[in-house]
């Protein structure tokens, strides 16, 4: 089966703009996860959707949101960049795998300038 | 509160030594998850292993193995005779069992094995 998708690869943005990413789960399944892997912060806890609805919520300022698309698809939106938003963005899905498991994808990167 | 301390920020070794990178967790759950996660340099995280708080026993999955225990807050993570495939920063990560939806990180070990 199909690893979980992300997109774009790579993202630069100015600050003060909006940065879209975007995330598709394996196959089958319905819950997405979002990470932030900022430099010196390691690895945060963003965002859970599942069917439709965000479940959870780290500890992250409003201008993080995202959605998830009927087809269980993600997109997570950043608004007004500020330079420390420049991070490794990674999602995560549950797989085939064991039960609780989170699998990641390639994530994307954004610079923001 | 949940942490997990990864206190070894950068271990350099050469091919064929082993090599145990030291996971300590803290939780108040009784039923929890923790994992290992390998992140290579193309920045994707594999998933490495999964334990339940109520299975100690250790696990050896090729030049891999894992030691879990319970009394110490430590499931820490042996490599066998390291290859240079092996480079990566690895993490250490746990879920309460209630909250399987959330990880919690540790900041990473980054090993480098040298040819």
């Amino acid at each position: 089966e199909a690893g979980v998708t992300q997109s774009p690869t790579h993202l630069i943005k100015t600050r003060g703009q909006q940065a879209t990413l975007r995330c598709s789960p394996i196959s089958g399944h319905t819950s997405v996860y979002w990470y932030q892997q900022a430099l010196g912060l390691g690895l945060q806890f963003l965002l859970w959707y599942d069917e439709g609805e965000e479940r959870n919520r780290g500890n992250f300022p409003p201008r993080f949101s995202g959605r998830q698309f009927p087809n269980y698809s993600s997109e997570l939106n950043v608004n007004a960049l500020e330079l420390e938003d420049s991070a490794l963005y990674l999602c995560a899905s549950p797989g085939v795998g064991l039960a609780d498991t989170q699998y990641f994808g390639p994530g994307t990167r954004l610079t923001v300038l | 509160a949940q942490k997990v301390t990864q206190a070894q920020t950068e271990i350099s070794v050469v091919e064929k030594e082993d090599v145990t990178l030291d996971c300590v967790y803290e939780t108040r759950d009784t039923t929890y998850y923790l994992f290992w996660y390998k992140q290579p340099p193309s920045g994707e995280l594999v998933f490495l292993i999964r334990r339940n708080s109520f299975d100690e026993q250790n696990e050896i999955s090729g030049r891999y193995s894992w030691n879990f225990q319970k009394s110490t807050s430590s499931f820490n993570f042996t490599i066998t005779a390291s290859q240079v495939v092996d480079s990566a920063v690895y993490f250490c990560a746990l879920s309460a069992a209630w909250d399987t939806d959330k990880l919690i990180f540790g900041t990473g070990t980054r090993l480098q094995v040298f040819p």
